[in-house]
């Protein structure tokens, strides 16, 4: 299994652009990088997968370099209701493969 | 994507006792999947649950503590058994709605537990 590891936490101004790096040098080949966002007595919501390269969707964009050994989660211009705890995982992509949680990073968005 | 309901939402139950969590999806899935979120902490896995077949169970998790049943596609239950002050957890279950195409997976809301 590819752990991964990810800051705890990061305070970010409102309005800014925020990157969440995460680390998985054991990645596989067939594993792909997911993110999911937890807000408080709230179960994790998907933000985001990729492979390689970069992807980007309505919420954020996903930087994965040629080596797949880290990945960046980029939050444009955060917003007070941005405030959660963010989660980096990787495992293959299918049916019922089972995804394992790091610790994640809390970010916290000042005003 | 799915829309699980959990239930309950929250329970205070006293010591020895067991609790049973349900979990219902509106959309047939392959597999459920159930997590621990300890107060602060990230989610860890308990066990995966297919439709037909016993849960598997991940290392430091056992069917005697936390029986769980798949009697169709879109429900499952996990127990609570013999309960203890340290079962007091967020417990939550997970589906792939999408058959790994690339969504992710949903989660319920989860049930908050306090063991008293």
């Amino acid at each position: 299994l590819a752990k991964t590891t990810q800051p705890i936490s990061m305070d970010s101004y409102e309005g800014q652009e925020v990157n969440i790096t995460c680390s998985h040098n054991n990645i596989a080949t067939n594993d792909y990088i997911t993110w999911y966002q937890q807000f408080p007595s709230q179960g994790p919501r998907f933000i985001i997968q990729g492979y390689k390269t970069k992807v980007t969707n309505e919420v954020a964009s996903l930087f994965i370099p040629a080596d797949r050994k880290s990945s960046t989660l980029s939050l444009p211009r955060v917003s007070l209701s941005d405030t959660a705890v963010y989660y980096c995982l990787v495992g293959e992509r299918s049916t019922g493969n089972q995804f394992y949680f790091g610790t994640g990073t809390s970010l916290t968005v000042i005003p | 994507s799915a829309v699980i309901s959990q239930k309950p939402s929250r329970d205070i139950c006293q010591r020895g006792t067991s609790l049973t969590i349900q979990c219902q999806v509106d959309s047939q899935v392959t597999m459920m999947f159930w997590y621990r979120q300890q107060p602060g902490q990230s989610l860890t896995l308990i066990a995966t649950a297919n439709q037909g077949s016993e849960a598997t169970y991940e290392s430091g998790f056992v069917i005697d503590k936390f029986p769980i049943s798949r009697p169709n596609l879109t429900f499952s239950t996990l127990t609570v058994s013999n309960m203890s002050p340290e079962d007091s957890s967020i417990y939550l279950c997970s589906v792939d709605p999408h058959g790994g195409s690339g969504y992710g997976y949903t989660f319920g809301s989860g049930t908050r537990l306090t063991v008293v």
